[in-house]
């Protein structure tokens, strides 16, 4: 079974913090995705990374980074993190060009206080 | 640009009810359509998908046909069970290319005995 795992389910965090979230897959895909989930506004994508060390804004990438520097690993970093960041964050994988089905982790909910 | 509009929720039913949760979208050429689910706590899963104009997909009872003339891809089920109950989403293939998807707002299921 394709596997996506993310570092925390649950965080909570202050103004102004640097936030690292992680996601690791165990399939060797190519393709990774960061989306933030809203009520009423449903997934929007702030990054995604068709290859190692290779990046792609998204709809929503203010306030936002990331970083590939592993196959397996793709980090979403808030660098300074404000309340309105306060949301569902998911990671998502899938392999090559040719779509196939994005697999999603569990997703983790940050709160910013 | 692409979008999808999908119905709001909560949509709350009985038990062996019919389910309908209708999802349209506007896009360039023509894409590929998914729903996906989200169970209570957990990610994303692909239900099911259509890649061209007038296929089915179907799973666990779900149905959808893409629609070109109607730009819609509704999904309906004929007798929910409780299990059921969860957020559904609806997406579709960025045309531009790649693994990207659109997905629309999300529509809440409940089921109730």
């Amino acid at each position: 079974d394709v596997k996506v795992t993310q570092s925390s389910r649950y965080l909570v965090k202050r103004t102004g913090e640097k936030v690292f979230l992680e996601c690791v897959q165990d399939m060797d895909h190519e393709n990774m995705f960061w989306y933030r989930q809203d009520p009423g506004l449903g997934l929007r994508l702030i990054y995604f990374s068709y290859d190692v060390k290779m990046k792609e804004k998204g709809d929503i990438p203010e306030g936002y980074s990331v970083s590939r520097e592993k196959k397996e690993r793709f980090s979403l970093i808030l660098e300074s993190a404000s309340t309105n960041q306060t949301s569902m964050y998911l990671c998502a994988s899938t392999r090559g060009e040719v779509y196939n089905e994005q697999f999603f982790g569990p997703g983790t909910r940050l709160t910013v206080l | 640009g692409d979008s999808v509009t999908q119905m709001e929720g909560p949509v709350t039913l009985s038990e062996e009810a019919c389910l309908t949760i209708n999802c349209t979208y506007t896009a360039t050429g023509y894409p590929s359509l998914f729903w996906y689910v989200q169970y209570p706590g957990e990610g994303l899963q692909l239900l099911l998908k259509a890649t061209k104009a007038d296929d089915k997909g179907s799973n666990k009872g779900f149905e959808a046909t893409y629609r070109k003339e109607t730009t819609s891809f509704h999904l309906e089920k004929g007798s929910v069970q409780v299990s059921d109950s969860a957020v559904y989403f609806c997406a579709l293939r960025f045309t531009g290319g790649g693994n990207k998807l659109t997905f629309g707002t999300g529509t809440q299921l409940k089921v109730e005995l």
